[in-house]
């Protein structure tokens, strides 16, 4: 069965440093483009990053030069390094696979992160 | 990177047909035919209903369609059920130049 299963989320302090883990079953990560979306409690989606199967990262701006997203082939794993966390990245963060021409057609059941003093 | 325009709602008796507009730019949905949409009910995850502007992936009941034209993307709902109601968010990818992909703002559809 293709499953994407995210953890690491939590409760964390502004400034503060914390690791999304998304474990895939059914499917190989390095051979696909992975994704990062987080929604805001209330709010909609909003794309994070993205890394292609030929490793090139990108990002929102929202998040450019605080998160990296990077892959362990090993584990068939994605992670999400997130740095200098803020109120204003409170979410739940899911992970998706994206096919079929940019459509992000698997997604995990997400992983709340709350940040706050 | 500017979110994607959609109407906060929509509703319709069972039955009848929605269509939920998503307007953006010749930067996103009018510079590629690669517009998806998204239904999520509450607590749950996105699940994918439709992919490059109009084809609907396997196990997405013909009801749900999808059209574009310029910079408006749109989805229609015909003969809504009551398990339709849900918020509806597009998609667009937004180019290679580190733009990445931009989501639209969310539709309420609510089955009166």
């Amino acid at each position: 069965e293709v499953q994407l299963v995210e953890s690491g989320g939590g409760l964390i302090q502004p400034g503060g440093s914390l690791r999304l883990s998304c474990a895939a079953s059914g499917f190989t990560v390095s051979s696909n483009y992975m994704s990062w979306v987080r929604q805001a409690p209330g709010k909609g989606l909003e794309w994070v990053s993205v890394i292609y199967s030929g490793g090139s990262t990108y990002y929102a701006d929202s998040v450019k030069g605080r998160f990296t997203i990077s892959r362990d082939n090993s584990k068939n794993t994605l992670y999400l390094q997130m740095n200098s966390l803020r109120a204003e990245d409170t979410a739940v963060y899911y992970c998706a696979r994206l096919r079929l021409r940019h459509a992000f057609d698997i997604w995990g059941q997400g992983t709340m992160v709350t940040v706050s003093s | 990177q500017s979110a994607l325009t959609q109407p906060p709602s929509a509703s319709g008796s069972p039955g009848q047909s929605v269509t939920i507009s998503c307007t953006g730019t010749s930067s996103d949905v009018g510079g590629y035919n690669y517009v998806s949409w998204y239904q999520q009910h509450p607590g749950k995850a996105p699940k994918l209903m439709i992919y490059e502007v109009s084809k609907r992936p396997s196990g997405v009941p013909d009801r749900f369609s999808g059209s574009k034209s310029g910079n408006t993307a749109s989805l229609t709902v015909s003969g809504l059920q009551a398990e339709d109601e849900a918020d509806y968010y597009c998609s667009s990818y937004a180019g290679s130049n580190n733009l990445g992909y931009v989501f639209g703002t969310g539709t309420k559809v609510t089955v009166l």
